[in-house]
């Protein structure tokens, strides 16, 4: 298995622009993590997935902040309007289990994004 | 608030020493703890975990123990290489889903 795939590897846009990272969870896994990691504030968890469905978001900062999930095999993360402070290692991590992190979560090598 | 610590911040030892890192959590009503290991410019890798049921797990020259009543895991890392070095991650999940990260031990083990 090619594990979690996320695309781009690395962004560099400018304020104001729409972002938009790309996650390819591993095939069959049921859960599907976003998380995003400064050196300020570590690790912390923006959204789950479970079965496509979204079970939260609480970790979302702002409305600028939404994530979809349309099938089993594809998730997108997008900041729109994109301001410096967004600058961070975004990562997606996908697991099987019957919901959150109850199982081994694998980590996809993650998207740098720079907001200038 | 639910807390994970970790400590130390920073560790570096030559090679083939025997190696604990520690992290402690300030809610016990887990579900599970998992420790993590993160190349620089790399995604996480899980390395061990284990349920809240449990009191430890091992892998290799890895080994995890786990104390919920006093919030306190430790991950014993035996006979130290350079290939260990590296950021280690503990990570607490609750019924919430929610896992909640330490801010992680940078591990540099030189020749």
């Amino acid at each position: 298995d090619a594990g979690v795939i996320q695309s781009p590897r690395h962004e560099v846009t400018e304020m104001g622009q729409e972002v938009t990272l790309r996650c390819k969870p591993i095939s069959g896994h049921n859960s599907l993590f976003w998380y995003r990691q400064t050196m300020m504030r570590g690790l912390e968890l923006l959204i789950y997935f479970n079965n496509n469905v979204p079970i939260d978001d609480s970790g979302m900062p702002e409305d600028r902040f939404s994530a979809k999930m349309p099938n089993a095999s594809f998730s997108t993360l997008k900041i729109q309007p994109s301001e410096p402070r967004d600058s961070a290692v975004y990562f997606c991590a996908s697991s099987l289990a019957l919901g959150g992190g109850r199982d081994t979560q694998y980590f996809g090598p993650g998207t740098r994004l720079t907001v200038l | 608030k639910q807390e994970v610590t970790q400590i130390p911040a920073a560790l570096s030892v030559p090679e083939g020493e025997n190696l604990v890192l520690n992290c402690s959590f300030t809610d016990s009503a887990i579900y599970n703890l998992q420790w993590f290991r993160q190349d620089p410019g790399k995604g996480l890798t899980s390395l061990l975990l284990i349920q809240s049921s449990q009191r430890e797990q091992t892998s290799g020259r890895l080994n995890a123990s786990l104390d919920k009543s006093s919030g306190r895991s430790t991950l014993y890392i035996a006979a130290s290489q350079p290939g260990d070095s590296a950021t280690y991650l503990c990570a607490v999940l609750y019924n919430t889903d929610k896992l909640i990260f330490g801010t992680g031990t940078r591990l540099q083990v030189f020749p």
